[in-house]
């Protein structure tokens, strides 16, 4: 069964400072990694899909990146903003196509 | 809206009932997921649908029951289920065939209290 693990567990940030936050996954027979950002009261909204060692996505002011030698990819936000507040979930797939895993989370404040 | 509609939004019920939560996607997608959500634990996938067989049963119990008629319609049946079931079950869907190749669009979920 697939580990997928997320640090820190939660995070409080002033409005305008750049925050990062990590998933770690086995990287044996990696497939995929999947990022979520979870507001309260909403559905979860897809940030990205990454598959590839190396790479690198963006959208606005966040942007990912990914390891899969090492397990590992990094959600970065750029001057954080009070609409960011919410759980940023991360999720792996493996090769075998059986399992899908998501992590706690981590819940991320930023104060005005 | 994300094009994925959860009814009902809230449900109450007891052990004996019988029940369903229905999930609808009106976004052209091949794939649809029932995940669950239970109190401080990870969301936890529970059965996937791709052009409408199943490809992932996650050794969820028997009292859990998908249907899935065509590519737009997921139900979740329920009976004789537990207090520990009591939890947020999210609906999702996706482009192509196969588990969590292309980003998942989620419904609204459904919160159920089981007494």
């Amino acid at each position: 069964i697939l580990n997928v693990e997320q640090s820190p567990q939660s995070l409080h940030v002033q409005e305008g400072d750049s925050t990062n936050f990590t998933c770690s996954f086995p990287s044996s027979n990696f497939y995929a990694l999947h990022w979520y950002r979870w507001e309260t009261a909403k559905s979860p909204e897809a940030l990205f899909v990454m598959t590839l060692n190396g790479d690198e996505k963006k959208k606005g002011r966040i942007s990912a990146t990914l390891n899969t030698k090492e397990g590992y990819s990094y959600l970065y936000i750029k001057g954080s903003q009070p609409e960011d507040s919410a759980t940023y979930l991360c999720a792996s797939r493996d090769n075998y196509g059986q399992n899908f895993v998501f992590g706690p989370g981590t819940r991320l404040s930023v104060l005005p | 809206e994300t094009g994925v509609t959860q009814t009902p939004r809230h449900l109450v019920m007891g052990m004996t009932n019988k029940k369903s939560l229905k999930c609808e996607q009106h976004l052209g997608h091949n794939a649809m997921y029932w995940y669950k959500q239970s109190a401080k634990k990870p969301l936890e996938l529970m059965f996937v649908y791709s052009l409408e067989e199943r490809v992932e049963n996650n050794s969820v119990p028997s009292r859990f029951s998908p249907e899935c008629p065509n590519s737009s319609h997921l139900f979740l049946h329920l009976h004789t289920l537990q207090p520990e079931d009591s939890a947020l079950y999210l609906c999702a869907s996706s482009q192509g065939q196969g588990l969590a190749i292309h980003e998942q669009f989620f419904g609204p979920g459904t919160r159920l209290t089981v007494l």
